[in-house]
């Protein structure tokens, strides 16, 4: 059972705009940088996010991230096929000392 | 440029020790705030965050795995190995190693090594 809890599943429509929640707690989200992440099948994940809401450069402006209290969010844009993959959010736990990982969120464009 | 790459067995017997290496170039492990860390998946499962070292020595690891997990850097060959103990079928799984600076976001990440355990 991991630290972070995202849904197991979410879809969209191609162009359409979708979230994907991440729950915490004060000894994780609230209190430190969420990241989140992007894996495609047979490959390795890639960062999208850091820091909440910062976007590295080379990663599309359609990803956005947010956060409030123990929560975060990764929002997606414009909808595309190739963004079919599962995603990730992440933060350092200062009870574990060190970084957690959600369950991951798989994402289908219908 | 950062990379990194997994190296290590595809099959190991369960109560074996596994060894895998982080082979990275683009950074140095003696530059201020820089870490390697080691992220395992087993098929079709989550990302687990396994351990962490910083150009410091500062080592972390995954309370749950801690008694069984060993990290240690060599800044000579820009390596970094870890080495974990009673290996059982159930640590089948990818091994990533991917690198990040003090935060514990990994930023760039090795295409991962997939190790089996089975006898």
């Amino acid at each position: 059972q991991s630290v972070l809890t995202q849904p197991p599943s979410v879809s969209a429509a191609p162009r359409q705009r979708v979230t994907i929640s991440c729950s915490g707690s004060s000894s994780n989200i609230v209190n430190n940088g969420v990241s989140w992440y992007q894996q495609l099948p047979g490959k390795a994940p890639k960062r999208l996010i850091y820091n909440d809401d910062r976007v590295p450069s080379g990663v599309s402006d359609r990803f956005s991230g947010s956060k409030s209290g123990s929560s975060a969010s990764l929002a997606i844009s414009g909808l595309q096929s190739e963004d079919e993959a599962d995603y990730y959010c992440s933060a350092w736990d200062d009870r574990l000392n060190g970084p957690v990982f959600g369950g991951g969120t798989k994402l289908t464009v219908l | 440029q950062i990379t990194l790459k997994e190296s290590g067995p595809t099959l190991v017997k369960p109560t074996q020790t596994l060894t895998l290496t982080c082979s990275f170039s683009g950074f140095s492990l003696s530059t201020f705030g820089m870490g390697v860390g080691w992220i395992r998946q087993p098929p079709g499962k989550a990302l687990q965050w396994l351990a962490l070292i910083y150009w410091d020595d500062d080592v972390r690891y995954s309370p749950s795995l801690k008694t069984r997990l060993t990290i240690a850097k060599d800044t000579s060959t820009n390596q970094v190995v870890l080495t974990m103990t009673n290996m059982d079928p159930v640590d089948t799984a990818t091994y990533f190693c991917a690198h990040s600076m003090t935060t514990g976001s990994f930023d760039y990440w090795g295409p991962g090594s997939l190790v089996t355990v089975s006898s």
